[in-house]
């Protein structure tokens, strides 16, 4: 199962909008609405922000969202704040019924 | 509060053996899957196993398949991954996760480093 593919960065000032994309197939991505995101500070653990394409876990800011189309999720983070900045993984369910995860995406916040 | 706390990493020689623990608490972990995945120094996210709530189906990822072995033990709500004939390459971040279904990952512990080295 080969990884998802995200950009390996972006950026964004404060209060900004940004989006990263989740690129898959139609075996994973585009074939279950089952594609979740992760934010991992470093040195940190990750945590979920959201999860089934577009749901967020409790206690997770509504500043983040999630969506899918096709073969490509994204998840959107709105009104930028420093303490955003971090990596970001998307994951996948797989028809052998593992998870793949993506490469991940280094969120700058300038 | 849900916790996660992995334990039993450290440095490891290339084709020894190390069992790694995961002891749940603050949620009915013994209603979860369980998950571990690693991540190798600067590298991403890579899933390794997977072992039901009840420890009825286990699934590995391919280039783990025949070294390492995922167990549980729900009355110690707490979950192993058993890893023999390690090589370099197994030099990661091994982190347990849980989750309430198949298809996702609710919960993260902190992660245990294993470094395989001479």
């Amino acid at each position: 199962q080969s990884a998802l593919t995200q950009p390996a960065s972006v950026s964004g000032s404060p209060g900004q909008s940004i989006t990263i994309s989740c690129t898959g197939t139609s075996s994973d991505v585009g074939g279950y609405n089952y594609v979740s995101w992760h934010q991992q500070h470093p040195g940190k653990a990750p945590k979920c922000m959201i999860y089934d394409v577009s749901n967020r876990p409790s206690g997770v800011s509504d500043r983040f969202s999630g969506s899918k189309s096709g073969n490509t999720a994204s998840l959107t983070i709105s009104g930028l704040q420093a303490e955003d900045e971090a990596d970001y993984y998307c994951s996948s369910f797989t028809p052998s019924s593992t998870l793949v995860f993506g490469g991940g995406t280094k969120l700058t916040v300038l | 509060e849900v916790q996660l706390v992995e334990s039993g990493g450290g440095l490891v020689q290339p084709g020894g053996s190390v069992r790694l623990s995961c002891a749940a608490s603050g949620f009915t972990s013994s209603s979860y899957w369980m998950y571990w995945v690693r991540q190798s120094p600067g590298k991403g996210l890579v899933w390794v196993s997977r072992i039901k709530n009840d420890g009825s189906s286990i699934t590995y990822a391919d280039s783990m398949k025949g070294r390492f072995t995922i167990s549980r033990d729900n009355a110690k709500n707490t979950a192993y991954l058993q890893m023999n004939s390690l090589r370099a390459e197994d030099t990661a971040v091994y982190y347990c996760a849980g989750g309430r279904y198949s298809s996702r990952v609710d919960y993260w512990g902190q992660g245990t480093l294993v470094t395989v080295s001479s």
